[in-house]
């Protein structure tokens, strides 16, 4: 259970994009279609913005994409915003019930 | 709408227990699989738990195997974390977590405010 290699930070200036890769092994996030991002503002609760790989729960922006090769998923945002300015974590699925999470990424919007 | 309140944390002695509740409401409890996820202060997410809606299924991180027990009880709404054998590195800011889909253990999508426990002499 290794948590998942994402870089510490990236940044933007508004109305660019960003990629984030998490990268994981082939018995995580190569293994299977179950990866997941969040978004995590100061003092919150983390929020769901990608599952399945590429789905947007309902009400999340569709500047946010995300998508995988091999061991490597990435999270990419389009048109950035100020108010993306967030950490942002991947989760990929392990098998027997478990996850493992990304060591996070912060976003600073320039 | 979906709401999960989490209690019980405090300032424990390491070696010792604590009990955090999660007191669920706005949604039928019993359909969905719940997970425990941690946050030490200033540090990244950690995964830590996982029971099916049913409560026949569970898993833990290594790092908690064999110390901690989830448990649930859908006639109260409310999700348990028994952590005996409490160490300095499990302090932390402790969420539960509704899973997205019903009877689904995969992705925690509706977080509580979370519990911060700390372990210290």
């Amino acid at each position: 259970q290794s948590a998942l290699t994402q870089p510490r930070s990236v940044s933007g200036s508004p109305g660019q994009s960003v990629t984030i890769s998490c990268t994981g092994t082939r018995s995580d996030v190569g293994g299977y279609n179950f990866v997941s991002w969040y978004q995590q503002h100061p003092g919150k609760a983390p929020k769901l913005m990608i599952y399945d790989v590429s789905k947007r729960p309902s009400g999340v922006p569709d500047r946010f994409s995300g998508s995988k090769s091999g061991n490597t998923a990435s999270l990419t945002i389009s048109g950035l915003q100020a108010e993306d300015e967030a950490d942002y974590y991947c989760c990929s699925y392990a098998g027997s019930y478990t996850l493992v999470f990304g060591g996070g990424t912060k976003v600073t919007v320039l | 709408q979906v709401q999960l309140v989490e209690s019980g944390g405090g300032v424990v002695q390491p070696g010792r227990s604590l009990r955090l509740s999660c007191a669920a409401s706005g949604f039928t409890f019993s359909s969905y699989g719940i997970h425990w996820v941690r946050q030490a202060p200033g540090k990244g997410l950690e995964w830590v738990a996982v029971i099916s809606y049913d409560g026949n299924d569970k898993n833990y991180a290594d790092s908690v195997k064999g110390r901690f027990t989830i448990s649930r009880d859908n006639s109260k709404n409310t999700l348990y974390l028994q952590m005996n054998s409490l160490r300095a590195e499990d302090t932390a800011v402790y969420y539960c977590a509704k899973d997205q889909s019903e009877m689904a253990t995969i992705y925690p999508a509706y977080w509580g405010q979370g519990s911060l426990v700390t372990v210290s002499s």
